[in-house]
């Protein structure tokens, strides 16, 4: 079945960028999503590209698909404490919409 | 606009017994989702509904589990009986259709099996 793959921890400096990468393995998959998860909170969807594309930017906010190797990366320019939390990448293919998470990247911003 | 709403926030039960959690969608949203979200992991599916109706539900293990959307639009997600493997968060979600839109998720629901 699908996987998607993601590090387990990052931790960056205030004022840093961030890089949080993902790998799938359904050549299939049409939408790649980053969503971020607070603590005690519900997946707030953050942005997603559509797999025809390699670079979707979104303020703060790059993610870039390379699609030849399946690899999927959001980065947060200027870090905030506040976007401290655990990042999920995750990958929709031709079966319907249902999502298939990787095990999410916890971020933890240093002051 | 109201977001989803879930209830309960937490919930603690011993194994064996039985347990129920609500969801309500955004409104006007067709499809609804329940995902399982075990600690240290990533959300995975357990089913889908399209209105009142199942478009999957592969991955529900159904000798324990159950679910229903009758009017389609709220949802309720059964444990009967639960197992201690069965702690974990259970989101709900809702998208506008079926058919690659963006899902919402509510906060959740907590379950702790003792």
């Amino acid at each position: 079945g699908e996987d998607v793959e993601q590090s387990l921890f990052l931790s960056v400096r205030e004022g840093d960028s961030s890089v949080i990468n993902c790998t799938y393995t359904d050549s299939s998959s049409t939408y790649l999503y980053w969503y971020k998860q607070e603590p005690g909170a519900g997946l707030q969807l953050l942005t997603y590209i559509f797999s025809n594309m390699d670079m979707k930017q979104d303020q703060r906010l790059t993610v870039l698909l390379n699609k030849k190797d399946k690899h999927l990366s959001l980065r947060i320019a200027d870090t905030q404490t506040g976007d401290s939390a655990i990042y999920f990448c995750a990958e929709s293919g031709n079966a319907g919409n249902m999502l298939t998470f990787g095990g999410g990247t916890r971020l933890m911003v240093k002051p | 606009e109201a977001g989803v709403a879930q209830s309960p926030r937490y919930k603690i039960i011993e194994k064996r017994q039985s347990v129920a959690f609500w969801c309500n969608p955004i409104s006007g949203h067709a499809t609804l989702y329940w995902y399982q979200q075990i600690l240290g992991q990533g959300p995975k599916l357990l089913i889908q509904f399209q209105n009142n109706g199942v478009v999957d539900d592969s991955q529900l293990p159904k000798d324990r589990f159950s679910a229903e959307r009758l009017k389609g639009v709220d949802s309720t997600l059964k444990i009967q009986p639960a197992k201690l493997e069965d702690s974990a968060v259970y989101l709900c979600a809702s998208s506008l259709n079926v058919l690659r839109d963006t899902q919402y998720f509510g906060p959740g629901t907590r379950l702790t099996v003792l």
